[in-house]
């Protein structure tokens, strides 16, 4: 398809892990992009990762590239309640426009 | 070291009227992109302004224009408000050729 796609809900339990996937559409993207919104305010840039690369761990981040299958994942370790919120990734498909996916949003239960 | 600003945060207006969004870039930065982001879905890329010209436009009409200034601030104008156009404005920021984007809090907008 010609959609970044990602699953639209995921739940987990404070202490956790949580995992989100997402499929972007252009092998050119230079980068990816991960992006943290919670309710009624903008985009909060969390990390990114070169396209060469097949993983970047910052913190409690920890991304994953697999370039084959154009699926890109963020790993939150340790989730916390204040780790709510609507999770996007976003690729470079052309020039330095990103093209978003739908957003997953990560419950987090106490 | 001021980030991304936008004003208003909020707006109503009635169909067929016009509306101008403005936009604050991150200190050092002097390009900025407009997005809309419709509700419960992901941003959707407007137009980036570099050099106080569009560089790249995506799938908008024409009733959406924009403008920056030498300062590198910018405003998104939209003509003839549809119900559709109804959402959240966000405006990003970033420093020339770099693809990082930092963005702003966006404007809320309401057509009736």
């Amino acid at each position: 398809g010609e959609d970044v796609e990602q699953s639209l809900f995921l739940s987990v339990r404070e202490g956790d892990s949580s995992v989100i996937n997402c499929t972007y559409t252009d092998s050119s993207s230079t980068y990816l992009y991960w992006y943290k919104q919670e309710p009624g305010a903008g985009l909060q840039l969390l990390t990114y990762i070169f396209s060469n690369m097949d993983m970047k761990q910052d913190q409690r981040l920890t991304v994953l590239l697999n370039k084959k299958d154009k699926h890109l994942s963020l790993r939150i370790a340790d989730t916390q309640t204040g780790d709510s919120a609507i999770y996007f990734c976003a690729e470079t498909p052309a020039g330095n426009m990103l093209t978003f996916g739908g957003g997953t949003r990560l419950m987090v239960k106490p | 070291d001021a980030g991304v600003t936008q004003s208003p945060t909020h707006l109503i207006k009635t169909r067929g009227q016009q509306v101008t969004l403005r936009c604050s870039p991150k200190s050092g930065h002097d390009t900025v992109s407009w997005y809309q982001q419709a509700l419960g879905q992901g941003p959707q890329f407007i137009f980036q302004y570099y050099e106080e010209e569009e560089r790249q436009r995506g799938n908008f009409p024409d009733r959406f224009s924009g403008h920056q200034f030498p300062n590198y601030s910018s405003e998104l104008n939209v003509n003839a408000l549809l119900l559709g156009d109804s959402a959240l404005y966000l405006c990003a920021s970033s420093l020339g050729g770099e693809d990082t984007q930092y963005f702003g809090p966006g404007t809320r907008l309401t057509v009736l």
